[in-house]
């Protein structure tokens, strides 16, 4: 069936660095991705979102890339802060049912 | 703005027995939607609500679990019975349309354990 998966299941980073969180899609029709970042104890929280027909969209600090040709996106946080620490989805939202990958769980060392 | 209001957060229960949770959605929000949370994964849609209609129920375990969202507002989950593999977060989210395309606000969520 049709999934959307991640790479890595933890990634820790210094406080500062940049951090990139990979995510690999199977259906080639999917037109609508989106980020979420999910603390302990709450429910997701919408990051930023990117449509088929870009290749990167950028917001405060965060940047999404997309490679329709092997199916896989990427989120890259610039200066990664303590408050970063989270579980990070990427979900499709193109299709008829929201699909979220598995998550990646960044953590932050100061 | 008030959030999606989720209660409640916590629930114990033994298998075999009922429960339910509640949820209201951001106001004027059309769209409701529940989803399935077990630890280490992402959420799975269970069912999606526009208005006071079912969009899509093709993951709701019909055989236990049950939704309503009777006057289009807020919403209630119910499993009966319950199960050890129903110990999950049941997320709520809501949007204002129900594009697929469009930010889902999501809840607190309750966590459930089922012993």
């Amino acid at each position: 069936g049709e999934s959307v998966g991640l790479h890595l299941p933890t990634l820790s980073v210094q406080e500062g660095d940049n951090s990139i969180i990979n995510c690999a899609y199977s259906n080639s029709a999917s037109d609508y991705f989106i980020w979420y970042k999910q603390e302990s104890g709450k429910g997701p929280q919408f990051i930023i979102d990117i449509r088929s027909n870009m290749d990167k969209r950028q917001g405060q600090r965060v940047t999404v890339l997309l490679n329709k040709t092997v199916k896989h996106l990427s989120l890259q946080i610039a200066a990664t802060q303590p408050g970063d620490s989270a579980v990070y989805f990427c979900a499709e939202g193109g299709s008829y049912i929201p699909t979220f990958g598995r998550g990646t769980s960044l953590i932050v060392h100061p | 703005e008030a959030g999606v209001a989720q209660s409640p957060r916590y629930k114990i229960i033994e298998k075999r027995q009922s429960v339910a949770f509640w949820c209201n959605p951001i106001s004027g929000h059309a769209t409701l939607y529940w989803y399935q949370q077990i630890l280490g994964q992402g959420p799975k849609l269970l069912i999606q609500f526009q208005n006071n209609g079912v969009v899509d129920d093709s993951q709701l375990p019909k055989d236990r679990f049950s939704a309503e969202r009777l006057k289009g507002v807020d919403s209630t989950l119910k499993i009966q019975p319950a199960k050890l593999e129903d110990s999950a977060v049941y997320l709520c989210a809501s949007s204002f349309h129900g594009d697929l395309r469009e930010t889902q606000y999501f809840g607190p969520g309750t966590r459930l354990l089922v012993l």
